[in-house]
């Protein structure tokens, strides 16, 4: 089981470029989260989906697109990239018990916006 | 509405100390509780869960956290600090009825540890 996989590690953008942060589980989960983190601030939620097809608005969602075409994959489009989209990105699937549920979360992508 | 308050910043300690992580929550509902480790330049890790069952709740690397509902704490602790722990740790907070949107996340606390 490789996880969660994201990539790329590291990327830099000019302003008002756009690019896609891919995400891919192997676990047959059907939830996923793509969260921003920022320095004092915790993890803020930017989108989820609870399954192929289906996607909902997190907490930061303003500049952001993401689509569920698999249960594996869950890509985050930044449609014009701003400075204010500088931050460390995770990628999230989740597992649901009964009575819990457990995030597995990516190892990050480092992203810059100049 | 829910939310975590993770009340220092940054915590120091020597080597072979303990430690003292702290945690409170506010919920409307039954929560489910975690902590979740964060080395740097690397992704998150559970350490420990809590999901109404004992609580006093054992996680990896020897941490231990308590579920105190008349106090509505979650602290994490661990007998004796090793410089292997230094890192940020996150207390989460998850209605166990809820979906991925209400999980919410404390601010951080970075754990220092000194030889």
């Amino acid at each position: 089981n490789a996880g969660v996989t994201q990539t790329p590690k590291f990327q830099v953008l000019k302003t008002g470029q756009s690019m896609t942060l891919q995400c891919a589980q192997d676990m047959n989960h059907e939830y996923m989260s793509w969260y921003r983190q920022d320095p004092g601030m915790g993890l803020r939620l930017i989108h989820y989906s609870v399954g192929a097809g289906i996607t909902d608005q997190g907490e930061v969602p303003n500049g952001y697109n993401v689509s569920r075409s698999t249960t594996e994959d869950f890509p985050l489009r930044l449609l014009s990239a701003a400075p204010s989209q500088t931050s460390v990105y995770f990628c999230a699937s989740e597992r649901r018990t009964s009575s819990y549920n457990e995030q597995f979360f990516g190892p990050g992508t480092r992203l810059t916006v100049l | 509405a829910q939310s975590v308050t993770q009340l220092d910043s940054h915590v120091s300690v020597s080597e072979g100390t303990p430690v003292l992580l702290r945690c409170n929550y506010s919920s409307s509902y039954s929560p489910s509780l975690f902590w979740y480790v964060q080395h740097p330049n690397k992704g998150l890790q559970l350490l420990l869960k809590y999901t109404s069952a004992a609580t006093l709740v054992k996680g990896i690397n020897g941490f231990e956290a308590e579920f105190k509902k008349s106090e509505t704490s979650f602290h994490l602790t661990k007998p004796s600090a090793h410089m292997s722990d230094a890192a940020e740790y996150f207390c989460v907070v998850h209605i166990s009825s809820g979906s991925a949107r209400q999980l919410t996340f404390g601010s951080g606390t970075q754990l220092t540890v000194l030889p």
